[in-house]
């Protein structure tokens, strides 16, 4: 069965702090996404990743950074963490190769919040 | 701009009554389309998709959803509601690169 694995379901940071969260898909997956979810206004697209070390924004990128050293390890970076920054954040990948790289799996979430 | 609506934000039915969500977009071209679902402290699960072909398309858990391109429309619907259909429902679209691009989501409860 396929998997998306993220490091924390919850967590609590405080203003300033860098905050780290892991994604790993165990799919074998090239393509990789990180996306935030509030309340009535589905899912944003912050950044995603088609390769190891290569990277493109997405829709809302202010604020964060990501890192892809591993096939499988994706990893969202808020530099300095802000209350605004409170929010789901939700991992997806897919593998390359139209139609079926559109269609994502999902983590579970972390639902992170910002103190 | 384009953009996937769903006009619902929140739909209550009865278990065992039928269910219908909306979904229109407003891209220039047929996109690909998604259903998701969220389960309570879940992640996004695929249930249906559509490329091309029939228009109505069978999904997991007894979805389905019917393309309309007059009406650039991809509506999901459920014969018959069970209390574990209770979940968030969200429409993707793909317009013309690998980029989902989402709804706002629609929340149902299952009253008893």
């Amino acid at each position: 069965d396929v998997k998306v694995t993220q490091s924390s379901r919850y967590l609590v940071k405080r203003t300033g702090e860098k905050v780290f969260l892991e994604c790993v898909q165990d799919m074998d997956h090239e393509n990789m996404f990180w996306y935030r979810q509030d309340p009535g206004l589905g899912l944003r697209l912050i950044y995603f990743s088609y390769d190891v070390k290569m990277k493109e924004k997405g829709d809302i990128p202010e604020g964060y950074s990501v890192s892809r050293e591993k096939k499988e390890r994706f990893s969202l970076i808020l530099e300095s963490a802000s209350t605004n920054q409170t929010s789901m954040y939700l991992c997806a990948s897919s593998p390359i190769g139209a139609p079926n790289s559109y269609e994502q799996y999902f983590g579970p979430g972390t639902r992170l919040t910002v103190t | 701009a384009q953009s996937v609506t769903q006009p619902d934000i929140h739909i209550t039915v009865s278990e065992g009554a039928s269910l219908e969500l909306r979904c229109n977009y407003s891209y220039g071209a047929t996109p690909y389309l998604f259903w998701y679902v969220q389960s309570p402290g879940q992640g996004l699960q695929l249930l249906l998709k559509y490329f091309s072909g029939d228009t109505l398309v069978q999904g997991i858990k007894g979805f389905e959803a019917e393309f309309k391109r007059s009406q650039s429309s991809f509506n999901l619907r459920k014969p018959s509601v069970h209390w574990s259909d209770a979940a968030e429902y969200f429409c993707a679209v793909v317009p013309n690169d690998y980029k989902l691009s989402f709804g706002a989501g629609t929340t149902v409860t299952v009253r008893a």
